[in-house]
């Protein structure tokens, strides 16, 4: 069982659509963070959320971080093809040390 | 900035023997690396954490005599995977920690691991 829970595992849309994807505990976190990888590449940071019920935007992408800290989501507007890719939650060990994956979201959309 | 580096990008191995994956820090010195391993359709589990001159500490069920990390110096890890076997085919990533900027870990862009 994982710490960090995402759902869904995979999703599938055409483009133009929008999607969220949810990443659930039952532990309280200092904070969590977003990452995208694309296939053949490694993980790069979207975002970090720190303080309860906080929204952060980068271009289409919303993220936001349940107000008791257990849970965060992450909200697409008008996906483009280019948003393909596995979409991961983490957080950071004691310390800011070793980071901790969900089980991530495979997002496929189609042109 | 904050650019890490792997090689080599992929390797095919034969089965039994071994194999060096290098994980550089190109900008940037990290006392701290760590190593993950991802299998196909599935998140990334952290394999250990490698500490610049002193020893690595592994996570649990990881082999740390199959799985040797060297951390020689502030931009180098390497890991080497001993008397490999089908089943260590995976995708090997490592991320090193830059203390300069909170701690915040980079990822490389991974090595494809296929043993024969």
């Amino acid at each position: 069982t994982q710490l960090l829970e995402q759902s869904p595992q995979f999703l599938s849309i055409q483009e133009g659509e929008n999607l969220t994807v949810y990443c659930n505990s039952s532990s309280v976190f200092s904070s969590l963070q977003w990452y995208r990888q694309e296939p053949g590449e490694g993980p790069v940071l979207l975002v970090t959320v720190v303080t309860g019920g906080e929204v952060k935007k980068l271009k289409r992408l919303t993220f936001q971080f349940g107000d008791a800290r257990k849970d965060s989501s992450l909200h697409i507007t008008a996906a483009q093809p280019g948003d393909t890719g596995l979409y991961l939650c983490a957080y950071k060990g004691a310390a800011g040390n070793k980071l901790t994956f969900g089980g991530g979201t495979r997002v496929l959309v189609k042109p | 900035g904050a650019v890490v580096s792997q090689h080599p990008s992929w390797v095919i191995c034969k089965s039994g023997t071994s194999v060096k994956i290098e994980c550089r820090s190109l900008d940037f010195q990290a006392t701290t690396m760590f190593w993950y391993r991802q299998f196909p359709k599935q998140s990334l589990m952290l394999m250990a954490t490698s500490n610049e001159g002193s020893k690595a500490t592994y996570e649990q069920g990881v082999e740390k005599d199959k799985f040797l990390i060297n951390h020689a110096s502030l931009t180098l890890s390497t890991l080497t995977v001993t008397s490999a076997h089908p089943e260590d085919s995976s995708f090997y990533i490592c991320s090193a920690r830059d203390q300069t900027s909170g701690y915040e870990q980079y990822f490389g862009p991974g090595t494809r691991l296929t043993v024969t």
